[in-house]
């Protein structure tokens, strides 16, 4: 079946410093979403990409989307303290109307 | 003010017991989901729905039951055949196609020993 791949699972960073995170899908995905669960909280959605190649910024935030569609990643620049948390990529692909997440990575700052 | 609302946020049963988990949305959504999540473990999905009276099951459905009355509405009974029922269960909704972004609600932490 339809895998969605985050490695690693955790990451530790200094406040300050860029933050990059990567998805991979063992298919070829219709659109690509991002979601993001704070510490004792659900997840709540970022972004949906959907062209290949599509690039998008929400403030210190940077996701893109493969040119072949079954990669994605999350860049954030300058990482503070309000970006902890567990980020969760989801892949669609229209077969089955059913998002596949990956295992998330949970991201730490030191302040 | 619109939502997704799941209750309890506690809840703590003896092993053998079903338990029903509550699952109530106003965004007049037609999709609604039902996700286990465990450490390390990510998203699981175990049951959805796209229309009112009509579901299918998820990656890990045994064990569970789900109905669909209402369209409001998204139960998820927990059987005493689930033998690792202990998690965090969350509910999300959406538009009837999954391309769109979903809801979460704020999940249930459910105990079982």
């Amino acid at each position: 079946g339809q895998q969605v791949m985050q490695i690693p699972q955790y990451q530790h960073v200094q406040e300050g410093e860029d933050f990059t995170t990567y998805c991979n899908s063992s298919t070829t995905l219709s659109n690509i979403q991002w979601y993001k669960q704070r510490p004792g909280g659900h997840p709540v959605f970022l972004i949906q990409l959907v062209k290949s190649g599509e690039v998008k910024k929400q403030k210190r935030l940077t996701f893109q989307f493969g040119e072949a569609k079954k990669n994605s990643s999350l860049h954030i620049t300058a990482t503070q303290t309000t970006d902890v948390g567990t980020y969760f990529c989801a892949g669609y692909t229209g077969a089955n109307s059913k998002l596949t997440f990956g295992k998330g990575i949970t991201l730490s700052v030191r302040p | 003010d619109g939502g997704i609302t799941q209750s309890p946020k506690y809840l703590f049963r003896k092993e053998g017991q079903n338990v029903t988990l509550s699952c109530e949305q106003n965004l007049n959504h037609d999709a609604m989901y039902w996700y286990r999540q465990d450490p390390g473990q990510g998203l699981r999905l175990i049951y959805y729905s796209q229309i009112v009276n009509d579901f299918q099951k998820g990656d890990i459905a045994e064990g569970y039951s789900v109905s669909r009355e209402k369209k409001e509405s998204f139960p998820l009974t927990v059987t005493s055949a689930q033998k690792n029922p202990t998690a965090f269960y969350l509910c999300a909704s959406s538009t009837r196609e999954a391309t769109y972004e979903q809801y979460f609600g704020p999940g249930t932490r459910l105990t079982v020993t």
